[in-house]
């Protein structure tokens, strides 16, 4: 079992839709959380963090869940230009120090 | 330099030649990694280093390896390159390294492909 899985995609909506994306991890010891975005043969980019209590950046909002072990990314009115790869990442503290888990990314396009 | 910057973009490699990616970033962050992305396999880091002088072995390190020299410079040398050393890799930094989080920024990549 990989240690970070997501749904690979691709999810096709229209303009204006709303999108979820699920991620779930295996390591019950991670302790942070977060969402990248990465655009077509471009690097990852920080979205967003995954806090406890669930936040929300503008259209975006993340969720965790610790009991469960999964993540979401919630995206409201989705824009031509969300269209992209999603990844999840999951931070747990090893010997060396931290270690970021990817996921492999959820790819979304947005529609007219 | 803005960032990170990588060289050269791109490269097609003989099996068997030696190979150094650069890597350079100018925002004085103490900790720089190494990934490489493969199609279904997700980022996996080859090697870090959290400060100038140190270097730590990632999740994949064999065939690769680095030196830290300064604190701008982290280049990832293949002593001899194989067909499976085919990636896009991506080098990155964070402020601080070790247990203490920090965004890590990443520089655009270079695509090896190893003939």
């Amino acid at each position: 079992r990989k240690e970070v899985e997501q749904d690979p995609g691709p999810f096709n909506v229209p303009e204006g839709a709303t999108v979820a994306f699920n991620c779930t991890y295996s390591n019950s010891a991670s302790q942070s959380f977060f969402w990248y975005r990465q655009d077509c043969r471009k690097e990852p980019k920080l979205l967003m963090s995954v806090y406890s209590s669930g936040n929300e950046d503008g259209r975006f909002t993340a969720q965790l869940n610790r009991a469960s072990q999964y993540i979401s990314l919630l995206i409201r009115d989705s824009k031509l230009s969300d269209s992209a790869t999603y990844l999840c990442v999951v931070k747990s503290v090893t010997g060396g120090g931290n270690k970021l888990t990817f996921g492999t990314g959820t790819q979304l396009k947005v529609e007219l | 330099i803005a960032g990170i910057t990588q060289a050269p973009t791109s490269q097609i490699l003989a099996a068997g030649r030696r190979m150094t990616l650069r890597c350079t970033q100018d925002m004085r962050h103490n900790a720089m990694y190494w990934y490489r992305q493969d199609l279904g396999l997700g980022l996996r880091l080859i090697h870090y280093s959290n400060t100038a002088g140190t270097t730590g072995k990632g999740e994949v390190p064999d065939g690769y390896s680095v030196s830290r020299a300064n604190t701008d410079d982290f280049p990832l040398t293949l002593a001899s390159a194989v067909p499976s050393q085919t990636s896009v890799y991506f080098c990155a930094s964070s402020r601080q390294g070790g247990i203490t989080y920090n965004e890590q920024f990443f520089g655009p990549g270079t695509r090896l492909t190893v003939l």
